[in-house]
């Protein structure tokens, strides 16, 4: 069965720093694997996702992540954060059997320190 | 385009009551998902339904929980009787293929 683990509830990292937000999966079947963000009050939008392809995926806000099959992880990057990054963050993965539910990781709430 | 629409997006009411949520989906996507998202549990897959038809429900928390798909544009759940533990952040999404859209959400407090 598909599982998704966020690691850390909480991240914090200073304005300008690397933003490094963990998720491994683990999936029967080649997965498809996104990233969506949530502001608050706000609902969930999509932020990346790999299907097929390159490995590495470039999404919106200068967010990037990299599927690692032989570490079976979807890590989310960007170079350097800005305040406007503080969210919550939820990786997912495609349940498989073409029944196009996502599981669900628990969500990495990022705190960005001015 | 539109996106995925949600009503209301607050509710407050006594316990007791029921309570409706309403959703229209992006027009043209055959699946559309009900989650409900708190603080304890995070985001929480209550059913899912595919050409109108419910596929999943399993993550109903109980009876007192419905939801309905009469046609292709609109999706109710309903929670009759109320009960305080149900506040929560009810979300709607809906998706051709695996992207999923989210709507806004309703935040529903019973008092």
């Amino acid at each position: 069965a598909q599982s998704v683990t966020q690691l850390g509830s909480h991240v914090s990292v200073s304005e300008g720093a690397l933003v490094l937000l963990r998720c491994n999966y683990s999936s029967s079947v080649p997965p498809y694997l996104f990233w969506y963000v949530q502001y608050p009050n706000q609902g969930l939008q999509l932020l990346l996702k790999y299907t097929t392809g390159a490995t590495l995926v470039k999404g919106i806000n200068g967010f990037e992540a990299e599927f690692k099959k032989s570490e079976t992880s979807f890590h989310l990057t960007k170079p350097s954060a800005h305040m406007s990054d503080a969210a919550e963050y939820f990786c997912a993965v495609s349940a498989g059997n073409s029944n196009y539910q996502l599981i669900w990781g628990a969500g990495t709430k990022l705190i960005i320190k001015p | 385009d539109a996106g995925v629409i949600q009503s209301p997006r607050h509710e407050v009411t006594e316990m007791g009551q029921e309570v409706t949520l309403r959703c229209k989906p992006i027009s043209g996507h055959d699946y559309l998902f009900w989650y409900r998202q708190t603080m304890m549990r995070g985001l929480e897959l209550l059913i899912y339904f595919n050409n109108n038809v419910p596929i999943d429900d399993s993550g109903m928390p109980e009876d007192r929980f419905s939801a309905k798909m009469p046609n292709a544009s609109f999706s109710t759940l309903k929670i009759q009787p109320s009960e305080p533990r149900d506040s929560a952040v009810y979300f709607c999404a809906s998706s051709l293929g695996t992207l999923q859209h989210f709507g806004d959400g309703t935040r529903l407090s019973i008092l």
